[in-house]
């Protein structure tokens, strides 16, 4: 069974960049769509972006212009990076690979999440 | 942006009972169309991907049905684990969710 693991610091000042990594153990990354989704404390999801194995990305447009996914197929890892953040940038963040033939459109494996949380 | 509008916001309902959740697309989705059940502090589950396809290990008692703008969830006969919060999200352009619906005890 595949499981996801996210990591990285909890706390990010202000205008500086947010770095996670999805560690993914119990099957391979290739030929699948991983996501990454975020939510508010209190609030909804918001779906950030994805990345496929082969290297396509997608992104949120309101995002799209700090976001950047990557995939590290020899270390079965998934980035996020998250330039010039704000305290609206704070939420827990998911990792989450999708289910088999639905090409990214409903993601079927999650990880437990990590709260990030930007200050002044 | 494809905007998901869920309803009721909350359901309240005794074990046993029907629930029926709804979301409505503002535009057309196909079937792109899945529901999540979230309970706190935990990640999301996906219940249905495609409108209605049961994921795997999901119990009989919950489908989804519908397609272009209306879609429904159905919870045949809510058993305690049942009482979450429930997320629909269309994959037809860039991905969007709805504002959920809580399911709680009456």
């Amino acid at each position: 069974q595949v499981q996801l693991q996210e990591s990285g610091p909890g706390l990010v000042k202000s205008s500086e960049t947010l770095s996670l990594t999805c560690t993914v153990s119990g099957g391979s990354i290739s030929t699948y769509y991983w996501s990454w989704i975020r939510q508010s404390p209190g609030k909804g999801l918001q779906w950030i972006g994805y990345h496929y194995y082969n290297g396509n990305t997608k992104y949120n447009p309101s995002l799209e212009s700090r976001v950047t996914i990557s995939v590290d197929t020899s270390k079965n890892q998934v980035s996020l990076q998250l330039t010039s953040v704000t305290a609206a940038d704070t939420a827990v963040y998911y990792c989450a690979r999708d289910r088999e033939h639905t090409y990214g459109k409903a993601q079927g494996f999650w990880g437990q999440g990590t709260l990030v949380t930007v200050s002044s | 942006e494809i905007v998901l509008t869920q309803s009721p916001a909350t359901l309240s309902l005794s074990p046993g009972e029907r629930a029926t959740l709804s979301c409505r697309a503002s535009q057309s989705v196909s079937t792109y169309l899945a529901w999540y059940q979230q309970k706190p502090g935990q990640a999301p589950r996906l219940l249905i991907s495609d409108a209605s396809n049961r994921a795997t290990g999901i119990p009989a008692r919950f489908s989804g049905s519908g397609s272009g703008t209306d879609f429904t969830l159905t919870i045949s006969s809510l058993e305690p684990e049942d009482f979450a919060v429930y997320y629909c999200q269309q994959g037809s352009d860039w991905l969007t969710f709805g504002g959920g619906t809580k399911v709680d005890i009456k």
